[in-house]
């Protein structure tokens, strides 16, 4: 399978530990994208790389919230001291920067987190 | 600040009808994008539509895109079950790569 991969697919944690989740995107996909989706609402943005350069962050990641993508391919979301307000679907997706995809968006299947 | 609003925000239809779901937003979008998202799953891109009088069409599904009006619609012909499933419209602004999404139109095809 050559989409992106998102790990792990669920996530439950307690109230005040840390999360950390896994995208990996289409190869050769130099753009990345976090979003985060609660029930019955549309994905909001949360920050976008172009290759390793954190580029774009959306006033919702607050100081709890850091992502990285060191060398451009992978990239990771943490969340320090959850809330239960955190509990959402967490999704990637990337983007070729040419070609005729450019334009498109590819989402994974995100990582489901509940804080309890 | 862009904002996107959609309606229906739920829709049940039977199969063969046709139906169009719209797709308002606040200010100049670049790019318009409509996404089908399925119970559980990711989302699936179906559309991009870049400029103004841009239609696209897929099965049985057409898209078009009026930023005189700053409106989108996505038309359903002939509905079947299976494209019963949630879609989205989006949009971005000013050069950001920041899509900025509505609340989705939740379809249900019956037969």
């Amino acid at each position: 399978d050559t989409g992106v991969s998102q790990d792990p697919r669920h996530k439950i944690t307690k109230r005040g530990q840390n999360v950390t989740f896994r995208c990996d995107p289409i190869s050769e996909h130099n753009r990345l994208y976090w979003y985060r989706q609660t029930l019955g609402q549309g994905p909001e943005f949360l920050t976008y790389f172009q290759n390793e350069a954190q580029l774009e962050k959306s006033r919702l990641l607050s100081d709890r919230f850091s992502a990285e993508r060191p060398k451009g391919s992978f990239s990771t979301l943490e969340i320090q001291r959850t809330e239960q307000g955190d509990s959402a679907m967490y999704l990637c997706a990337s983007s070729p920067s040419l070609g005729q995809d450019n334009e498109k968006l590819f989402f994974g299947s995100g990582t489901q987190l509940s804080v309890l | 600040e862009l904002k996107v609003e959609q309606n229906p925000l739920f829709l049940s239809m039977q199969e063969g009808k046709n139906y169009t779901i719209y797709c308002n937003y606040s200010t100049t979008s670049d790019r318009l994008y409509w996404y089908r998202q399925d119970p559980g799953k990711s989302l699936e891109s179906l559309f991009v539509l870049l400029s103004n009088g841009a239609v696209k069409q897929e099965g049985r599904l057409m898209a078009s895109l009026d930023t005189k009006a700053r409106l989108s619609t996505l038309h359903i012909t002939a509905a079947v079950h299976d494209l019963s499933a949630t879609y989205f419209c989006a949009g971005t602004q000013g050069g950001s790569e920041k899509l900025v999404f509505g609340k989705g139109t939740k379809l249900t095809v019956n037969p």
